[in-house]
């Protein structure tokens, strides 16, 4: 069972338009978030995180927004440049502290 | 960056046979994961390591073993590699405090023919 859903594989959008990432979770003691960023054969680098203490975080073009209520969170890029163009990971640690549990990811490509 | 390499990066075997990974890493960091990276899975934790000789399972340790004799290096290996270990593996590591992000290494293409 997936606890951590990325329910898009794909996203394309235009350069200097927003783009926006959803991830989904299903176990509401979840209470960390985070969000990676892979370039093919390169590790994925962490980009953003959000506590569920926080609605909401901010980090100069990415912004990850939690709404614990619907058990969902999205990133923000705005605005969008080519070089944004990667598969994008949301991941959390769960309840089990340290072993994060990813999504499967999203691929976005900004067309210039 | 952090400072995490993994070896080799590349490497094809043989079905059958016994093949160790590598990762080091420069950071001092207590914990360290392996994980691998495959079409329509995300990463899965295979083992990870809490400490020195101190290690567990994650969601997909069949097959796998791994070991952690000093700080800097997390070993990972396949005691018979069998085809379905065809992947990407990648290490990463992550300080001792809660909620603190983990980082990657570059990973290993690993092919078993």
């Amino acid at each position: 069972d997936q606890q951590v859903k990325q329910n898009s594989p794909s996203l394309s959008v235009q350069e200097g338009r927003i783009s926006i990432l959803n991830c989904d979770y299903t176990n509401s003691m979840f209470d960390y978030f985070l969000w990676y960023k892979k370039y093919p054969a390169e590790g994925p680098t962490f980009l953003i995180s959000i506590s569920s203490i926080k609605d909401k975080n901010e980090d100069g073009r990415f912004t990850v927004f939690l709404n614990k209520s619907a058990k969902h969170l999205s990133l923000h890029i705005v605005p969008s440049q080519p070089g944004d163009s990667a598969v994008y990971f949301c991941a959390s640690p769960g309840g089990s502290n340290y072993k994060l549990t990813f999504g499967k990811g999203t691929l976005l490509t900004v067309n210039p | 960056d952090a400072g995490i390499t993994q070896s080799p990066r590349h490497k094809v075997t043989e079905t059958g046979t016994p093949v160790t990974l590598r990762c080091h890493q420069t950071e001092n960091h207590r914990y360290m994961y392996w994980y691998r990276q495959d079409p329509g899975h995300g990463l899965r934790l295979i083992h990870y390591s809490y400490g020195v000789k101190d290690t567990d399972k994650g969601e997909v340790s069949d097959g796998y073993s791994v070991s952690r004799s000093k700080t800097e290096d997390f070993l990972l290996t396949l005691e018979s590699a069998t085809s379905s270990q065809t992947s990407v593996y990648f290490c990463a590591i992550s300080r001792d405090s809660n909620n603190q992000p983990q980082h990657f290494g570059d990973g290993t293409r690993l092919s078993i023919l």
